[in-house]
């Protein structure tokens, strides 16, 4: 069966503190691999679209990797701001599946 | 450009009820997919819509069904509510199939059934 995990489930860093955040996945017939931010209260977010091992994009603090089992989402220096829930979610032939998230917490 | 709107925002409804939620997808998007989100089991994948037809559907009984408009507009209905129909549903349009592109989401719309 398709499955999406992520973890941690959750952390917490200080202001400045690079870390990285783990998506890893068994689907058959990938087609893509997505990213989202999500905010209390808030619809999630697009932040990065992925679609074949070895793909990187880079979007300001924020850069998402995928290999053929597993992508990354590093966070460089991250600021208070950045504190969210990180979502992956793949494209398998049917449907879009979701992991549980990655909860950060960025202190000042 | 005006993001996806979902209304209402907030529902209460009761046991054995059906309910409808509304989702406007950014305009010349043509794709519009639904989703719930509970705190046990995430965010999960329900239908999509391209063009006034389902193309995909996830893992849900048949008392979830959605129509598509030629506005691209879409509505999902739930039939005889259940208390674990107790969940934010989200609505995401794409310009393209689902999986193509990435999806832009709605605020949700948070169900409560008493």
């Amino acid at each position: 069966e398709d499955q999406v995990t992520q973890s941690p489930e959750a952390l917490r860093l200080q202001e400045g503190e690079s870390s990285s955040l783990n998506c890893s996945y068994t689907v058959s017939g990938l087609r893509g691999l997505f990213w989202y931010r999500q905010d209390p209260g808030k619809g999630p977010e697009f932040l990065f679209t992925l679609y074949s091992a070895g793909e990187e994009k880079e979007k300001e603090r924020l850069k998402a990797t995928l290999t053929k089992k597993e992508s990354f989402l590093h966070i460089t220096a991250p600021k208070p701001e950045d504190s969210a829930t990180y979502l992956c979610a793949v494209q398998a032939d049917n449907d879009m599946r979701f992991g549980a998230g990655t909860r950060l917490t960025v202190k000042p | 450009k005006a993001g996806v709107t979902q209304t209402p925002r907030y529902l209460i409804k009761t046991r054995g009820q059906q309910v409808t939620l509304s989702c406007s997808p950014i305009s010349g998007h043509r794709s519009v997919s639904w989703y719930q989100q509970t705190p046990g089991q995430g965010l999960q994948f329900l239908f999509e819509y391209f063009s006034e037809t389902q193309r995909n559907k996830g893992n849900f009984p048949g008392r979830f069904s959605g129509r598509q408009f030629s506005n691209s507009r879409s509505e999902m209905n739930v039939s005889t509510l259940e208390l674990g129909d107790s969940a934010l549903y989200l609505c995401a349009s794409s310009v393209v199939p689902l999986g193509q592109h990435e999806q832009y989401f709605g605020p949700g719309t948070r169900l409560t059934v008493t």
